[in-house]
């Protein structure tokens, strides 16, 4: 059966610092990846999502970043963190190349980001 | 412009009231349509997927069906345990990228 891990399960950041989140899958090969953010009460953003290794497509233009340096790792970045960067990280997995059907995804536990 | 909207955004039960979430999407040529179920501090649990109007998908207490313009998730005699937020999603021409509506709170009183 297919996993999703994410760390860390919460993190508390000052402005302007660095930040890392990582998400695994595993259990399954050439997965689609999506990273999301959630604000309190809200519904979910879509950040990034990538369909391969290396490729990354960007949905909001901010100062985020991802990478994908393996197969079953995504990874969330941030060189300078805003206050505005708080919220709900969600990590999510689906099965890539298989078209509209069977795609649904698989979400991971989250990691709750305040920054202070 | 939102691709899906959830309403209501917030709904109140007693234990036994049934009831109906609706999720509707603006933009055509969907290719998938999605319910989640929410808990606190916790990632979306996946319940259904539906591809084409007329389809209907059952678990339990909760039915989701699908028209051309919108879908349902209708909840038969809920328990306290059915409180949480439930998300939509949608697909539509790029099947690789979902679009989640806001969410319906839902609260079921003993």
């Amino acid at each position: 059966s297919q996993t999703i891990h994410q760390w860390p399960a919460t993190l508390v950041q000052p402005v302007g610092s660095p930040l890392s989140l990582e998400c695994t899958v595993e259990g399954t090969s050439n997965p689609n990846l999506y990273w999301y953010r959630q604000a309190a009460g809200r519904g979910l953003q879509l950040l990034f999502y990538s369909v391969g290794i290396g490729q990354i497509s960007s949905e909001v233009p901010q100062n985020l970043s991802a990478s994908r340096p393996q197969d079953r790792q995504f990874i969330l970045s941030s060189k300078k963190l805003l206050l505005s960067d708080s919220g709900f990280y969600l990590c999510a997995w689906n099965r890539g190349a298989q078209g509209a059907v069977g795609n649904e995804q698989f979400f991971g536990p989250g990691t709750r980001l305040t920054v202070l | 412009e939102d691709q899906v909207t959830q309403s209501p955004e917030a709904l109140r039960l007693q234990e036994g009231e049934s009831s109906s979430l609706n999720c509707s999407y603006t933009v055509s040529g969907l290719r998938g349509l999605f319910w989640y179920r929410q808990d606190p501090g916790k990632g979306p649990e996946f319940l259904f997927t539906l591809y084409s109007a007329g389809e209907e998908k059952e678990k339990e207490r909760l039915k989701a069906t699908l028209t051309k313009k919108e879908s349902f998730l209708h909840i038969t005699a809920p328990k306290p345990e059915d409180s949480a937020t439930y998300l939509c999603a949608a697909t539509f021409y790029n099947f690789n990228k979902f679009y989640f509506g806001s969410g319906t709170k839902l609260n079921v009183k003993p």
